[in-house]
């Protein structure tokens, strides 16, 4: 079984839609992220929650709305979507504290038209 | 900014060598961890050094951490194509616990 799971792989959208990436962890893990990973494969968070509590809120457009309906799922939802959104978009979670190792998801890869 | 810089940012070695990669960062962390990345795959965790460590293992792995230099070393012994992917390195700065803030990468290739 697929510990940290996201849904759909690929998505590929136009300009100006909104559209959402799911995620589910059967981990049994407090904490979940999502990270953006850009063409030069650079990997940046962009939200964490812990129990359903957002924790971490990067510097993201406000067009980005994270939401956890308990702590083995958090989405992503994007409104008005823009070119620049075009990258891989992770899933992660690991368990509470320091010293933790996070299990990533497959990823989900966002274009842009 | 971005905290961890890795170097190279490309390798490419013959299957049997050994390959090391470096990476450097910039404030005080609790630990620091590798991963990898296989191509058009999620990111795997490697090996975690805490703050207080010098040098961990783990199979062909050996990492370093000298934190009055603020880098790490991660080295492969006897490489085999199948290590071919992405190495990154990823800090866990102190105060900031489970967020996880990562490196440029190295590719890595590994050829027959």
């Amino acid at each position: 079984d697929t510990a940290v799971s996201q849904t759909p792989k690929y998505l590929v959208t136009q300009m100006g839609n909104d559209k959402s990436i799911k995620c589910e962890q059967n981990l049994g893990h407090d904490t979940m992220y999502w990270y953006k990973q850009d063409s030069k494969k650079f990997l940046k968070i962009m939200f964490s929650y812990n129990n359903k509590e957002l924790i971490i809120n990067e510097t993201v457009p406000n067009r980005f709305s994270p939401k956890s309906p308990d702590k083995a799922h958090l989405n992503l939802h994007i409104n008005s979507l823009e070119l620049g959104d075009s990258a891989v978009y992770f899933c992660a979670s690991s368990p509470s504290g320091a010293y933790n190792e996070q299990f990533f998801g497959p990823g989900t890869r966002l274009t842009v038209l | 900014s971005q905290q961890g810089e890795e170097d190279p940012q490309a390798l490419s070695i013959q299957e049997g060598e050994n390959a090391t990669m470096n990476c450097s960062y910039k404030t005080s962390i609790n630990n620091l961890q590798w991963y990898r990345q296989n191509s058009g795959r999620g990111l795997v965790h490697l090996i975690l050094i805490r703050s207080n460590e010098r040098e961990k293992h783990s199979g062909r792995l050996r990492v370093t951490l000298d934190t009055s230099k603020k880098s790490s070393s991660l080295l492969i012994t006897a490489s085999r194509a199948a290590d071919t992917a992405s190495y990154f390195c990823a800090t866990d700065g102190t105060g900031t616990a489970s967020k996880l803030t990562f490196g440029t990468g190295t590719r890595l290739q590994v050829t027959l």
